[in-house]
C-alpha cells in the first residue's frame, strides 16, 4: 500500500463548477500537508498549507483535513480555465524544520470554458 | 519565496551519455534537493544536497548514476551518467524555506528525453 493515494484524474468540469481534490495516506505521523499546483512544463508550486485538521480557506481554495480518518482534500469554488493544472497533495512529518514530504501522483484537472 | 533557475529546461540524449543539469538560486540556502517526476509516478526525491558535504542519496538512487556537485550555497548539478531509456523524466531542483523548513520551493524542471 502507498503512503498517500491520489485519484490520478483526468478531471474534466465546466467553468464555474466546484472541484474536489482528494487524497488518502496510511502514515499516522503525518503532520503536515500541503497542495501544489502545477502547470504544465513548470514546476509544482505551493497552493496550501494546514497542520491541523478543520479547513483553511484561501479565496476560492479551501484546504480540508481529517486525520481521523487520514483524508485530505482541496476544493476549488468558481473553477476557472487557469485552474486547469495537475494538483498533487503532499505531507510531511513533525512541524518545524525539514522533514522528508511524501506526495501523492497527482490529479489532473481541466476546466473547460 | 525562494527563485529557482533550472536548466537545461529540456533535452533529448542518447542512450549511454550524461546531461548536466543546472540548479541556481536566488538567495543562499542550506538544503537544496533533487526530485524526479516520472509519468503517472509521485515526485521522488532522489538526493539532498548540502554545500561542503557529499549529497545524501535515497533508496535506489546512487552517486555513480546521479553525482550532484553543491560548490556553494546558491548552486548545485545533477548529472544523469550512461543513460537508458528508463532516466526518461522530468528533474526537479527543491529548497525548503529557510524557516521552519516544511514548505518547498521547486525550479521548473528539466524534461529528459532518452532514446
Amino acid at each position: 500500500q502507498k503512503e498517500v493515494e491520489q485519484d490520478p484524474g483526468p478531471l474534466s468540469v465546466p467553468e464555474g463548477a466546484i472541484v474536489s481534490l482528494n487524497c488518502t495516506y496510511s502514515n499516522s505521523a503525518f503532520q503536515y500537508f500541503m497542495w501544489y499546483r502545477q502547470y504544465s512544463r513548470k514546476g509544482p508550486e505551493l497552493l496550501m498549507y494546514t497542520y491541523s485538521s478543520g479547513n483553511k480557506e484561501d479565496g476560492r481554495f479551501t484546504a480540508q483535513v481529517d486525520k481521523s480518518s487520514k483524508y485530505i482534500s482541496l476544493f476549488i469554488r468558481d473553477s476557472q480555465p487557469s485552474d486547469s493544472a495537475t494538483y498533487l497533495c503532499a505531507m510531511g512529518g513533525e512541524p518545524g524544520g525539514y522533514q522528508k514530504v511524501t506526495f501523492g501522483t497527482g490529479t489532473k484537472l481541466q476546466v473547460i470554458p | 519565496s525562494a527563485v529557482i533557475s533550472q536548466k537545461p529546461s529540456r533535452d533529448i540524449c542518447q542512450r549511454g551519455t550524461s546531461l548536466t543539469i543546472q540548479c541556481q538560486v536566488d538567495s543562499q540556502v542550506t538544503m537544496m534537493f533533487w526530485y524526479r517526476q516520472q509519468p503517472g509516478q509521485s515526485l521522488t526525491l532522489i538526493a539532498t544536497a548540502n554545500q561542503g558535504s557529499e549529497a545524501t542519496y535515497e533508496s535506489g538512487f546512487v552517486i555513480d548514476k546521479f553525482p550532484i556537485s553543491r560548490p556553494n550555497l546558491t548552486f548545485s548539478t545533477l548529472t544523469v551518467s550512461n543513460m537508458s531509456p528508463e532516466d526518461s523524466s522530468i528533474y526537479l531542483c527543491s529548497v525548503p524555506e529557510e524557516a521552519p523548513g516544511e514548505k518547498l520551493f521547486f525550479g521548473s524542471g528539466t524534461q529528459l528525453s532518452v532514446l
